[in-house]
């Protein structure tokens, strides 16, 4: 099955610098990789995805970016500010499928810092 | 937050007993996912069921069951079998495919 590796598993930056996370994954097939956000205590919730018929997807202030060949996609985000702080996971398809029907399997997650 | 609801939001257990965590969702999503969660892990898939009357073993699905007789509703389970109960679960559901899963709040469970 598909397996995924985030790192790092902590970051901190100055507020307004940027930030990168990034993934790996295993299985060719996989065609679908979402990013989520979850703030302390809370449900994690869809900040963006891409689909693996494009190399790069922004929106506003976050980016992802998707390099098929070497299986590997980064989050992006720039001019952080104290509400980015949380945990971001990335994830991509568990199944056979390779689009998400079967679930999702998760990286281990970043704890990003906004340091003031 | 409407859409997909857990209940309760806190569990309390104790060792050997069964225990059924509640998700509904009002969306009109066909598939629906249970994920458990713990201290510096990811999320990690129990069981999902991608239409009603089916579902399938996730990764971890050893100790929990689940049943999806209606659209709106996919009841998990955690049995006594399960060795390390102690989680926070979360339900999820999407359309299907490669779409948004919509999570839940949780239910934090602790069994002593």
């Amino acid at each position: 099955g598909e397996n995924v590796e985030q790192h790092p598993s902590t970051l901190s930056v100055q507020e307004g610098d940027s930030a990168v996370i990034k993934c790996t994954y295993s299985d060719s097939a996989s065609n679908y990789f979402p990013w989520y956000k979850q703030e302390l205590g809370k449900r994690p919730q869809l900040i963006i995805d891409i689909r693996s018929n494009v190399g790069e997807k922004k929106d506003q202030r976050i980016a992802v970016t998707l390099n098929k060949t070497a299986k590997h996609f980064s989050l992006h985000i720039t001019e952080t500010q104290p509400e980015d702080s949380a945990v971001y996971f990335c994830a991509a398809p568990l199944g056979e499928s390779g689009g998400g029907a079967d679930g999702l399997t998760f990286g281990k997650g970043t704890h990003l810092i906004i340091q003031p | 937050d409407g859409g997909i609801t857990q209940s309760p939001k806190y569990l309390f257990r104790k060792e050997g007993q069964n225990v059924t965590l509640s998700c509904e969702q009002n969306l009109n999503h066909d598939a629906m996912y249970w994920y458990r969660q713990d201290p510096g892990q990811g999320l990690r898939l129990i069981y999902y069921s991608q239409i009603v009357n089916d579902f399938q073993k996730g990764d971890i699905a050893e100790g929990y069951s689940v049943s999806r007789e209606k659209k709106e509703s996919f009841p998990l389970t955690v049995t006594s079998a399960q060795k390390n109960p102690t989680a926070f679960y979360l339900c999820a559901s999407s359309f299907g495919g490669l779409r948004e899963q919509y999570f839940g709040p949780g239910t934090r469970l602790t069994v002593t």
